[in-house]
């Protein structure tokens, strides 16, 4: 059973161009969850998704960032415009549906953005 | 924010136990405590979780102290592979998202 899977591991972009992250959550899990980490800091809860529906986009940036689980295919995390502040590591976890006496989150190998 | 509190860091002699607090004095009666670790700038990895009972795994046990103000994640005998940051959290039961504090950077020395 494969676990997160997230590419590209690393990701190069100039300042001012799109970056895209993706995100396939483990077999069988529909709850995805996006973290950053920038240089020398802990992580930070960004959003929050399930199939098709943004359940807590609490963390995110309100410009230029968002975020997609469509019905099929990865989750995404788009940053629009980058700067260099957006420089990280970004992480994906993922958790089965509800129902369990709780919920551990499986974390992806992270994607680390450099921007230029 | 998070609401726990870990020492900075802490080392370990190779093979020795491994002994980590954690304060969580306004824990609620519905949330849990969870270990969570990062070995060098890989993705989190779950240790353990518990309500109010000791708990034990493969990779460690946990000790949360009678009024749950508190909890020690215990990694029996700790290896080189162990040194890493250890996030210790508390959260309600069900899909919520992980608040991260500043973890303990646990070195493990030969």
């Amino acid at each position: 059973n494969a676990g997160v899977m997230q590419n590209p591991r690393h990701l190069v972009r100039r300042r001012g161009q799109e970056a895209r992250l993706r995100c396939s959550p483990m077999k069988g899990h529909s709850h995805v969850y996006w973290y950053r980490q920038l240089p020398e800091e802990g992580l930070k809860f960004m959003v929050y998704l399930q199939k098709e529906n943004i359940i807590d986009e609490s963390g995110m940036p309100k410009e230029r960032f968002s975020a997609e689980f469509p019905k099929e295919g990865p989750s995404i995390l788009r940053i629009q415009q980058v700067v260099r502040g957006d420089s990280a590591a970004y992480f994906c976890a993922s958790s089965p549906p509800s129902g369990g006496s709780y919920n551990e989150q499986f974390f992806g190998p992270g994607t680390r953005l450099t921007v230029l | 924010d998070a609401k726990t509190t870990q020492p900075p860091s802490m080392d370990c002699a190779e093979g020795r136990a491994a002994n980590l607090p954690c304060n969580h004095s306004t824990i609620s009666g519905n949330e849990y405590v969870y270990w969570y670790r990062q070995i060098h700038s890989q993705g989190p990895q779950y240790i353990i979780h518990g309500l109010k009972n000791n708990e034990t795994n493969e990779m460690a046990s946990l000790i949360i102290t009678e009024d749950r103000k508190s909890s020690t994640l215990i990694l029996p005998h700790a290896t080189l592979r162990d040194t890493a940051v250890y996030y210790c959290i508390v959260r309600v039961d069900g899909n919520t998202p992980l608040v991260f504090g500043k973890g303990t950077r646990l070195s493990v020395i030969a």
